[in-house]
Parts: structure tokens; sequence; C-alpha cells
């Protein structure tokens, strides 16, 4: 079946480091992928997203590639902030197959951002 | 467009008990899924419904049923509620809930059992 591997947390920086989480996947179809962020005490909210091989997605200074080839969709951002100290989740959609309408995510990775 | 939204807030029910929580999907989107978000076990996929049908169905017990009504509202419910059912459970809503389509999520519910 599908599955998300997402670099172990938690990730401590200060402020204005550069941020990469490590995001690999297996799918037996092709999936669109995602980045979700979770802050205390909140929802999911989507950061991007990428729905076929080398897609870029970016939001927020943040961004991620799509690579087929080494399935991955690690996510980037050049100079973090203390607001962006929150959960990051990979996760992935298959486009069909028996997977399809549903999304299977990673165990999520904890960033602190200190000042 | 508001958002998701997902009524109560937080819960607190006793063993044995039965809960059901409500979710209200955006505006014009047809499809609702469901996750239950423990420390334990993540992000896990329950069930999503389009247009009043359930299509997909994650490995829950059958103590964990659904339905969609005809405005797209969802509910979940839990039956014979044990320990391990308190968790936040998350509601997403998409336009389509094809694998292209963003989801988007409300607030949770947060289950405490006692």
């Amino acid at each position: 079946g599908n599955s998300v591997t997402q670099m172990e947390g938690p990730v401590t920086l200060s402020e204005e480091a550069f941020l990469t989480i490590n995001c690999t996947y297996t799918a037996t179809g092709y999936p669109s992928l995602f980045w979700y962020v979770q802050y205390p005490g909140e929802g999911l909210q989507l950061l991007l997203k990428a729905t076929k091989a080398d897609d870029k997605g970016s939001n927020k200074g943040f961004e991620a590639t799509y690579r087929k080839e080494t399935t991955s969709f690690h996510l980037e951002k050049g100079s973090v902030q203390v607001s962006d100290s929150a959960v990051y989740f990979c996760a992935l959609s298959e486009v069909s197959g028996g997977s399809n309408y549903k999304l299977t995510f990673g165990k999520g990775t904890l960033l602190t951002v200190n000042p | 467009k508001a958002g998701v939204t997902q009524t109560p807030r937080y819960l607190i029910k006793t063993r044995g008990q039965q809960v059901t929580l409500s979710c209200s999907p955006i505006s014009g989107h047809r499809s609702v899924s469901w996750y239950q978000q423990t420390p334990g076990q993540g992000l896990q996929f329950l069930f999503e419904y389009f247009s009043e049908t359930q299509r997909n169905k994650g490995n829950f017990p059958g103590r964990f049923s659904g339905r969609q009504f005809s405005n797209s509202r969802s509910e979940m419910n839990v039956s014979t509620l044990e320990l391990g059912d308190s968790a936040l459970y998350l509601c997403a809503s998409s336009q389509s809930g094809v694998g292209t389509d963003t989801q988007y999520f409300g607030p949770g519910t947060r289950l405490t059992v006692l």
C-alpha cells in the first residue's frame, strides 16, 4: 500500500536558518503530493502541493519539488521565522485506484524556531 | 467563503457511551473525509463521502460510522466508546475528492473518553 516517510523530529533551528524536512513516498500509481502545517490547537492547513513529476509547489517562502525518480518531496525554506514553529506533515493522494479519495500522511515533524 | 466547521470542538464522554460529531464543508464542496489524529498513530483515514455515498473506508472497526446529507454536511458516529478512541477528529472537504484536489481541514473535535 501507499506510505509516506518523513524525517524524525523534533527539529530546532535559530531564526533565519535554512530548513529542510525530508519526505519520501511509496505509491502504486501517480500520486499528488502535499505539505500541510498544523499550529498548536488547530486543524491542518495546506502549505503547498504538486500534482505531477517535476512540479514545484511554493507558498510563504516554502518550496518542494516532486521528484519521481527519487520518490521524494522535500520541504525547504531559506530563512525560517519564529512564526514557522509548527508540525509539518507530508501527504500523498492517489489519483485513481483503490486508494483514491484519501490522504496518506507521514508522522509529522515538529519544528521549533528560536529567536 | 467560510471554511470547514466542526461541532462540537470539545467532548468528554465515558466508556461505553456513543458520540456524534458534525462537519459542515466549504460551500460547493461535495466530498467530505474524516481522519483520526492521535500521538501514537498519527493521522489515519476513517472514511470519505461524496453525494451521500461512502466511497472509501479506512481500517477502523464497525463502531465507527458516518453519513452525509444532501447538503453535503456530514456526521460521524462512534458507538461503545473505548479509552483508545480519545483523539482529535478532523474533517476535510474538497470539491470532488479526487487525488489532485486539495482537501481543506476543519479545526477538529477533541474527544476525550474517560
